[in-house]
């Protein structure tokens, strides 16, 4: 069973407009949320993260959103980049025990000039 | 730079051949995992070590996976009687117990002929 999903496998974007990409999960228990960018041929990098206890986090042009009613989050990326062409992986673990993280299939992110 | 480091990067091996990898965490890190991705899917858990403590193995790892992490320094990964179905990118990360965020390598992609 997927219990993180990415539903869109790819977004195409201008450049400087916001970038917004989604994510659901179903297992109640995790309660605390990842962002990762991965370009070809390298390994996931760490973008931004988000508690639980949190509805908002805010780092430069990211922004992470939780909706924990709907199991829900989304990124938000403004003004778009170039630079910002990648895949995008939403993360979800439980705080404590082996914090293995559980991901989505991924969001292909393309940036237009 | 001290970020997680992987080798061999590529891997072509011959169905039933032997194969190990191996990843060098960052280096005040404590908890190092493995994870295999393959095409358009997500990273999936495979085990997790919480210094030499192999803690937690997902069923995924069949009996043909074998992970150490001897004095809690690097780790390998080895695949005896490799299959086709073991092609895939196979990930290395590492965090400090406390952080919920993962540090990936840039992965081993092993292609089985």
């Amino acid at each position: 069973d997927q219990q993180v999903k990415q539903n869109s496998p790819s977004l195409s974007v201008q450049e400087g407009r916001i970038s917004i990409l989604n994510c659901d999960y179903t297992n109640s228990m995790f309660d605390y949320f990842l962002w990762y960018k991965k370009y070809p041929a390298e390994g996931p990098t760490f973008l931004i993260s988000i508690s639980s206890i949190k509805d908002k986090n805010e780092d430069g042009r990211f922004t992470v959103f939780l909706n924990k009613s709907a199991k829900h989050l989304s990124l938000h990326i403004v003004p778009s980049q170039p630079g910002d062409s990648a895949v995008y992986f939403c993360a979800a673990t439980k705080f404590g025990g082996a914090q293995k993280l559980v991901f989505g299939q991924g969001t292909r992110l393309t940036i237009n000039p | 730079d001290t970020g997680v480091s992987q080798n061999p990067r590529h891997k072509i091996t011959k169905r039933g051949q032997n194969v190990t990898f191996r990843c060098d965490p960052i280096s005040e890190h404590n908890r190092l995992y493995w994870y295999r991705q393959t095409l358009g899917q997500g990273p999936e858990f495979l085990t997790y070590f919480q210094n030499e403590a192999q803690l937690e193995k997902s069923r995924l790892l069949s009996d043909r996976f074998s992970a150490e992490r001897p004095k809690g320094s690097f780790s390998t990964l080895e695949i005896q009687r490799t299959e086709q179905g073991d092609s895939a990118m196979y990930l290395c990360a590492s965090s400090l117990g406390t952080h919920n965020e993962q540090f990936f390598g840039p992965g081993t992609r092993l292609t089985v002929l």
